[in-house]
């Protein structure tokens, strides 16, 4: 199964920060590559598919980039309501994987 | 609008089976080309895919757990099913449901329930 890392496991941003999460594949997986959004004692809610592609509502401070095997997800100028732990995903090849999650906190 | 809502007992016994139900409302259940997921979390941990059923009752398993998983869909109730034999407490963790859906390619998870707890322990 493909493996995600992601980095770092933990960030502390002041607000209108600029912030950054990465995600690798342990092989190439083209732009099959997604993120997700989960404040605590909620369900995951999609921000981007297909690496770079933002989903119907979602803020336009976030984006994403990447192909292959290396993927950015950014938050441009944070706001408090981003504190959450983010999730890449892969639907390249199954079982659909997810990385270990990062958590951004506001300071 | 699409909304997923998870059902079923929040405590189960370990050796026995897990069985929850994702009800859909707001349409597309039978009517689009999506599959339908359950994905679980452990307390304080990372999401795990279990396994999709699309409409015409096709599967896919997470082979982790493919000998202990079953799901199943009732297109007439517009529901989907989830059974996980042979619990233990490591079982024990919040269960999603939540629809796939096709974009060049790709499938993303673009609808999610809410969740629902299920504890093992005896």
């Amino acid at each position: 199964e493909i493996v995600l890392t992601q980095s770092p496991g933990f960030q502390s941003v002041t607000p209108k920060e600029k912030v950054t999460i990465t995600c690798r594949a342990s092989q190439t997986i083209g732009t099959g590559l997604h993120w997700y959004q989960q404040k605590p004692d909620q369900s995951p809610k999609l921000l981007i598919k297909y690496a770079s592609q933002s989903f119907s509502g979602v803020p336009s401070r976030f984006s994403g980039s990447g192909s292959g095997t290396d993927f950015t997800l950014t938050i441009n100028s944070l706001e408090a309501e981003d504190a959450a732990t983010y999730y890449c995903h892969q639907s390249s090849s199954l079982p659909w994987t997810f990385g270990q999650g990062t958590k951004v906190e506001i300071k | 609008q699409v909304q997923l809502q998870e059902s079923g007992p929040g405590l189960v016994k370990p050796s026995q089976t897990l069985s929850l139900t994702c009800t859909v409302s707001g349409g597309s259940f039978s009517s689009g080309s999506y599959f339908w997921s359950w994905i679980r979390q452990p307390a304080g941990k990372g999401l795990e895919w279990i396994g999709r059923i699309y409409t015409s009752g096709s599967t896919n398993y997470n082979p982790s757990l493919k000998s202990r998983v079953t799901i199943s869909v009732d297109t007439s109730k517009n529901q989907l099913s989830l059974k996980l034999s042979s619990v233990t407490a490591a079982d024990t963790a919040v269960y999603y449901c939540a629809r796939e859906d096709l974009w060049w390619g790709f499938w993303y998870f673009d609808h999610w329930g809410q969740g629902a707890l299920v504890t093992v322990s005896s």
